[in-house]
């Protein structure tokens, strides 16, 4: 079983609008990634925020962590269409693997 | 293009039969990882290589094994299939461990067992 989980499941919203989606974790770790999916094809990198970070932002994107929660959040700020996609966390921790969550589905309708 | 290739993109074949997926890393990555995703799993981490050697093993059944070549790309075998191992198969690669680094995918192997 997955350890994180995003929520929401699914978020549908209007272009230019912001989207908020937020992870939980189990365990310690030392990073939190967020990566982005579009339908049937591989992830895409968007942003690792360490341990000992608590905010951090790339173009449109801002992360937060907050370890003593476990959680993150990914906000996109000014939606686009393009943005369409399915967004995943994934914790990693000392033990050589990427935990992802179950994602969500962020739909921004034009 | 995330630098990480894969082939075959596509494989459909009978319960019962072996399969391998082979995937190059992005020049000068380590670390490869493989991942199943399906509607019902979600993206299930396999198993992970660095450098040649296993570091990390996730849900992998039996049935299934990978090694990492000397080259440094990998192959995932998959035998005595079943209906239900029908999934895209990822493969990513990254400069060393995911305490650390980010992942780079590849753009998969849909593999269809009917």
């Amino acid at each position: 079983s997955q350890q994180g989980e995003e929520d929401p499941q699914a978020l549908s919203i209007q272009e230019g609008e912001n989207a908020t989606m937020n992870c939980s974790y189990k365990t310690s770790i030392n990073n939190l990634q967020w990566y982005r999916q579009n339908s049937g094809r591989g992830l895409v990198h968007l942003i690792l925020i360490r341990s000992n970070e608590r905010e951090k932002h790339s173009g449109r994107l801002r992360v937060t962590l907050d370890t003593s929660k476990k959680s993150s959040s990914l906000l996109i700020t000014a939606s686009r269409a393009a943005d369409t996609a399915s967004y995943f966390c994934a914790s990693g921790g000392s033990n050589y693997k990427l935990t992802f969550g179950k994602g969500t589905l962020l739909t921004v309708n034009p | 293009d995330s630098g990480v290739t894969q082939t075959p993109k596509h494989l459909i074949t009978a319960t019962g039969q072996r399969v391998t997926l082979r995937c190059s890393p992005r020049s000068g990555d380590l670390s490869v990882y493989w991942y199943q995703q399906s509607l019902d799993q979600g993206l299930q981490f396999l198993i992970h290589y660095y450098n040649g050697e296993e570091r990390a093993k996730g849900n992998i059944l039996e049935r299934f094994s990978a090694q990492q070549f000397p080259d440094l790309h990998s192959e995932l075998n998959l035998s005595s299939l079943e209906l239900g191992d029908s999934a895209l198969y990822f493969c990513a690669s990254s400069a060393g461990p995911p305490s650390s680094y980010e992942q780079y995918f590849g753009p998969g192997t849909r593999l269809t067992v009917t």
